[in-house]
Order: C-alpha cells, then sequence, then structure tokens
C-alpha cells in the first residue's frame, strides 16, 4: 500500500536550534517525494522536491531508500520557520499525503 | 507569479442541496486535481483530470461527485446532494510538469 508517515503531530523548537522533521513512506517502485508547507491562512505550497536536491529556506530533505525515509532538516531554525509541514508521495499521478507536523518555533 | 485561484472561499450549505467548487488553474497547466482535508485530518486526493476527461478517482469520489471544464479556464467541483461529513477544506491543484500548484481551497460547511 502506499502510505506516508509523518510520526510527529507537533515539534518545538527554539529559535537558532536544528530541525529535523521525519518522513517515512511505504510505495512499491521509484517514488517521487515532496515537502509541502503551509503557513498560518496560505495555500500549500511546495518547499522542496527529491529530484531536484536544492535547498530552500536553509532545508535540505534526502531520500533515503534504504529506510524508505525523506527527512526534512534545517541546521538552524527561524521563527518565520512556523508552519505546517507535508511530506507527499507521488503516485500515479496524485498526491498522497502524510498527516502533516507543525512546527513551532519560539523566539 | 500566476496563481491557481478558488471561489468562494467560504460556502455553508444544507444537508442535501447542491453545491459548485470553482477553480481556476494556472493558464498553461495541463493536468487538474482536487483534494480534500476534513479538519484535523490528512489532504486526500479526490480526483485528476487530463484531456477533458478524469484520469483517475478515488474511493471517495462516488456517484454524488462530478467535476467538469465548461470552457478553457475554470476547473469545478460538484457534490449533487451533500453530507454532513462533505464538510471540508477542498483544494484544488494543476500542474505542468512534476509540481503540483495549489489553490488557497474553499472551506465547505455542510448543516
Amino acid at each position: 500500500a502506499q502510505r506516508v508517515t509523518q510520526p510527529e503531530k507537533l515539534l518545538s523548537v527554539f529559535k537558532g536550534a536544528p530541525v529535523e522533521l521525519k518522513c517515512n513512506y511505504s510505495y512499491s517502485g521509484s517514488p517521487e517525494l515532496f515537502w509541502y508547507v503551509q503557513y498560518s491562512r496560505q495555500r500549500l505550497q511546495l518547499l522542496l522536491r527529491h529530484i531536484s536536491r536544492e535547498s530552500i529556506k536553509g532545508f535540505t530533505a534526502d531520500l533515503n531508500k534504504g529506510e524508505t525515509s525523506f527527512h526534512l532538516k534545517k541546521p538552524f531554525a527561524q521563527e518565520e520557520d512556523s508552519a505546517m509541514y507535508y511530506c507527499a508521495l507521488s503516485g500515479a499521478d496524485k498526491l498522497i499525503f502524510g498527516t502533516g507536523t507543525r512546527l513551532q518555533v519560539f523566539p | 507569479e500566476p496563481e491557481v485561484t478558488q471561489t468562494p472561499s467560504h460556502q455553508v450549505t444544507q444537508m442535501g442541496q447542491e453545491v459548485i467548487l470553482r477553480c481556476v488553474p494556472i493558464s498553461n497547466h495541463l493536468y487538474f486535481y482536487w483534494y480534500r482535508q476534513i479538519l484535523g485530518q490528512k489532504v486526500e486526493f479526490l480526483v485528476s483530470f487530463y484531456n477533458n476527461e478524469i484520469s483517475e478517482k478515488s474511493e471517495i469520489f462516488d456517484d454524488q461527485f462530478s467535476v467538469e471544464r465548461p470552457d478553457g479556464s475554470n476547473f469545478t467541483l460538484k457534490i449533487r446532494s451533500t453530507k454532513l461529513e462533505d464538510s471540508a477544506m477542498y483544494f484544488c491543484a494543476s500542474r505542468l510538469q512534476e509540481t503540483q500548484y495549489f489553490g488557497p481551497g474553499t472551506r465547505l460547511l455542510v448543516l
């Protein structure tokens, strides 16, 4: 079955602390994985795609096929990173989302 | 930068009534989607649409749901006879290549 698991509903850190938002997936085949972010009162927007291997707003994510994970990391969190983060898997032309992790960054 | 737009932002309706949710995808995009998110739950796929026909639909997308692209710009989701459990945030998305771009959503409340 195709599934995305984000085990943490809420992650709270202080500004400047490292952040890791966990994502594990289940998919038979070669997955395409994404991180979407939703800031307060805004739309879902793409943060990262694993294919592009780029760093956006200081965030990176590496696909680990052995552990079936695609964790999102940032070395130094900023207050403006506070948002809802969704890991998603592209399966046969649809996105399969995890339940999301709310990141709170305190000053 | 072009964006997906959705109207209305909020809709309140009585159980059993028909609702139409409207989306204007990004103009050169070819693939269109509807998702929904019940409060406190994950974003769920409803339907994908390409070349004027449904390419995939989920189990949620039963006979009460339909989609249409009535002209070159709009993409609509119709719920024929709403149920209480249809209350959710409905998101439209579109894509040209790999990335799906989402609209701001329509919050539907069925009373």
